[in-house]
């Protein structure tokens, strides 16, 4: 079957750096994204990696690894409005988009 | 502007009702989506559609149909609504460049059924 695993939950302090990990394993890759959701609200689109590699994109920053089946959202210089959840998203072999349950990132001042 | 909106923002309705939430896109996209996410926060794509076809997840029960008038537009019906209907009910949209694009979100529908 396909899955994507992401912490349920982490804390992190005011002005600190998290990493927020995701593992998959679905049937074929075509790249994977991370959306940012705010309770109440619609998810946003936060980056977009198909490559290995790093991107990065202001304070957030999205790392894959293929043959590992891994990324890793990072944020940096933490701000209280980034208490949200963010949710990993890979496109598989038929592209059909899979989701993970999402990361309820707290932050804490 | 508004690029992806739905309405109603709040539906109550009684079990058994059937009931309509549409949805529209002003950004000219070429592919819209319905999800429904449950009170554990987890994203269930439930349909996909653009002018080719329609790719309809198989564990969503037929008591859910997308009806689209055109392009912009995806609406969701469902027919005698249950308790386990209850939940947010997210549109979006994407362009189709015959590779993976972000999706645009609509705000949601946060559907209860009592």
């Amino acid at each position: 079957g396909q899955n994507i695993d992401q912490p349920t939950e982490m804390t992190a302090t005011e002005g600190a750096i998290v990493q927020i990990n995701c593992t998959y394993q679905t049937s074929g890759f075509n790249g994977l994204f991370w959306y940012q959701q705010h309770a109440g609200e619609a998810p946003t689109f936060l980056s977009y990696n198909v490559l290995d590699g790093l991107e990065e994109k202001g304070r957030f920053s999205s790392f894959l690894s293929r043959s590992k089946g891994y990324s890793y959202l990072l944020l940096k210089e933490l701000q209280m409005k980034d208490s949200a959840s963010y949710l990993c998203a890979v496109i598989d072999s038929n592209y059909q988009l899979i989701w993970g349950a999402g990361t309820k990132l707290i932050i804490k001042p | 502007d508004t690029a992806v909106s739905q309405t109603p923002k709040y539906l109550v309705t009684q079990m058994g009702n059937d009931k309509s939430i549409k949805c529209e896109q002003n950004l000219g996209h070429d592919t819209m989506y319905w999800y429904k996410q449950d009170s554990k926060k987890f994203l269930k794509i439930m349909f996909s559609y653009n002018n080719k076809e329609l790719i309809i997840n198989e564990t969503v029960p037929n008591r859910f149909s997308p009806k689209s008038p055109d392009k912009a537009h995806l609406n969701l019906h469902i027919n005698s609504l249950e308790l386990g209907d209850s939940a947010v009910y997210f549109c979006a949209s994407s362009q189709d460049r015959g590779r993976p694009d972000e999706q645009f979100f609509g705000p949601g529908t946060r559907l209860t059924v009592l």
